[in-house]
């Protein structure tokens, strides 16, 4: 079974800019979740989807927001970008979400410049 | 407020011997607790994970302890294999929501 696939893998943007990144589940899939990673915050929870509709969303600004697909596809996407957004964007799936294992995608890289 | 703490930025562990990764938290509605391997420039991948009704998991060289009075987790490898050199993530997850609270590390090396 195919993992998780996020796309594109790097990217740079520039301040201002907006960027939307796509995330594959595993086939079966329900769950989306999105997560940054920094070296100063470390891994963050962004938010969750689940049969196309948000269930749960960290501690972000209204720029952060997200999409999910009837096929269970995932989208996110930050508008007018920061230098602090440059980060590890991560893509996680499970079944159905809760008390479930998560699997993790590659990541997304964004260097905003 | 860091609900979900690894105090030990780094550890270094000889070839064959028993690696302890220590994880502590304070949100005492966290109900399941998962620990990740994670390289630079890749997407973190699954160790072991343990229910709040469980204090022991085991697979393999891993086993992962749960301290629910103590609010303490750790994880166990054992033996020790070059392969394991990584830096493993510490998550938690709420009863009440979806999403992952990580830890911020540690810094697995494995000496020969």
């Amino acid at each position: 079974k195919a993992g998780v696939t996020q796309t594109p893998r790097y990217l740079i943007k520039t301040r201002g800019q907006q960027v939307t990144l796509s995330c594959s589940p595993i086939s079966g899939h329900r769950s989306v979740s999105w997560y940054q990673q920094t070296p100063g915050q470390g891994l963050q929870f962004l938010f969750e989807y689940f049969s196309e509709t948000q269930r749960n969303k960290g501690n972000f600004p209204g720029r952060f927001s997200g999409r999910q697909f009837s096929n269970s596809r995932s989208e996110m996407n930050v508008s007018t970008l920061e230098l602090g957004d440059s980060a590890l964007y991560l893509c996680a799936s499970s079944l159905q979400g809760k008390g479930e294992t998560q699997y993790f995608g590659p990541g997304t890289r964004l260097l905003v410049l | 407020d860091q609900q979900v703490k690894q105090n030990s930025p780094s550890l270094s562990v000889q070839e064959g011997r028993i690696s302890i990764l220590n994880c502590d938290y304070t949100n005492s509605m966290f109900d399941y607790f998962l620990w990740y391997k994670k390289y630079p420039a890749e997407g973190p991948t699954f160790l072991i994970s343990i229910s709040s009704i469980k204090d022991k998991n085991e697979d393999g060289r891993f086993t992962v302890f749960l301290n629910k009075s103590a609010k303490h987790l750790s994880l166990h490898i054992v033996p020790s294999q070059p392969g394991d050199s990584a830096v493993y993530f510490c998550a938690a997850e709420d009863a009440r929501a979806d999403g992952l609270t990580f830890g911020k590390g540690t810094h697995l090396i494995i000496q020969p």
